[in-house]
């Protein structure tokens, strides 16, 4: 087991060009989160996928977002028509969620794909 | 909706020092946990320590304990002897049961030799 991994771990860009970034959770985790960080601040939830399906989205999460988990595995978060509100970090992480409510769900992050947009 | 706050931008402590960092946060639920993350320069967030809001007794990791305070929503992260490796932002977060992460804004932590 080597970790969430991220890729690219930096993406520079062009305002008005769309981009992809890829989230490899750990090989078991169920859940898949997308959070953003921007400098000086603390992660903003964005998304999360249980196994394939999207359950919730952040209003952050404009219609230039778009994020999917087709088979459950890895995930990719695409934005189109980047802008320069849109450089920040964008962070991944996976976690194994049970099926008691009370269920621990400790989420491991990935190191990041930082997006600067010109 | 739930808000953590952390009110102490940055942070030093010599190095074998003591520090507290300090965390509120404001929620309706009387259920959920709360974290302090790790965040050293250019590296990936890792998780510190976790406290159990039904759970009075306060969490203990090594050299990392919390000072949880249901009440007052209080969650303070206290660094015994500080080792220059503890040098990071930290984060504090909340989370209701197995849902998503809230964040504060950090804290910058430099320990100094």
């Amino acid at each position: 087991d080597t970790g969430v991994s991220q890729d690219p771990r930096h993406k520079i860009t062009k305002r008005g060009q769309n981009v992809t970034f890829r989230c490899d959770p750990i090989s078991e985790h169920n859940r898949l989160y997308w959070y953003r960080q921007t400098l000086g601040q603390g992660p903003e939830f964005l998304t999360y996928f249980q196994n394939e399906a999207q359950l919730e989205k952040s209003r952050l999460l404009s219609d230039r977002f778009s994020a999917e988990r087709p088979k459950g595995s890895f995930s990719t978060l695409e934005i189109q028509r980047t802008e320069q509100g849109d450089s920040a970090m964008y962070l991944c992480a996976s976690s194994l969620y049970g099926t008691s409510p009370s269920s621990y769900n400790e989420q491991f992050f990935g190191p990041g794909t930082r997006l600067t947009v010109l | 909706a739930q808000t953590v706050t952390q009110s102490q931008p940055e942070m030093s402590v010599q190095e074998a020092e003591t520090v507290t960092l300090s965390c509120t946060y404001d929620t309706s639920e009387s259920n959920y946990y709360l974290f302090w993350y790790k965040q050293p320069p250019s590296r990936q967030m890792i998780l510190v320590i976790r406290q159990e809001a039904y759970k009075q007794q306060n969490a203990t990791e090594n050299r990392f304990s919390v000072n949880f305070q249901k009440a007052a929503k209080s969650f303070s992260l206290k660094i015994s002897d500080s080792q220059l490796g503890d040098t990071a932002m930290y984060f504090c977060a909340f989370m209701e049961y197995g849902n998503k992460l809230v964040f504060g804004a950090g804290t910058i932590l430099r320990v100094k030799s």
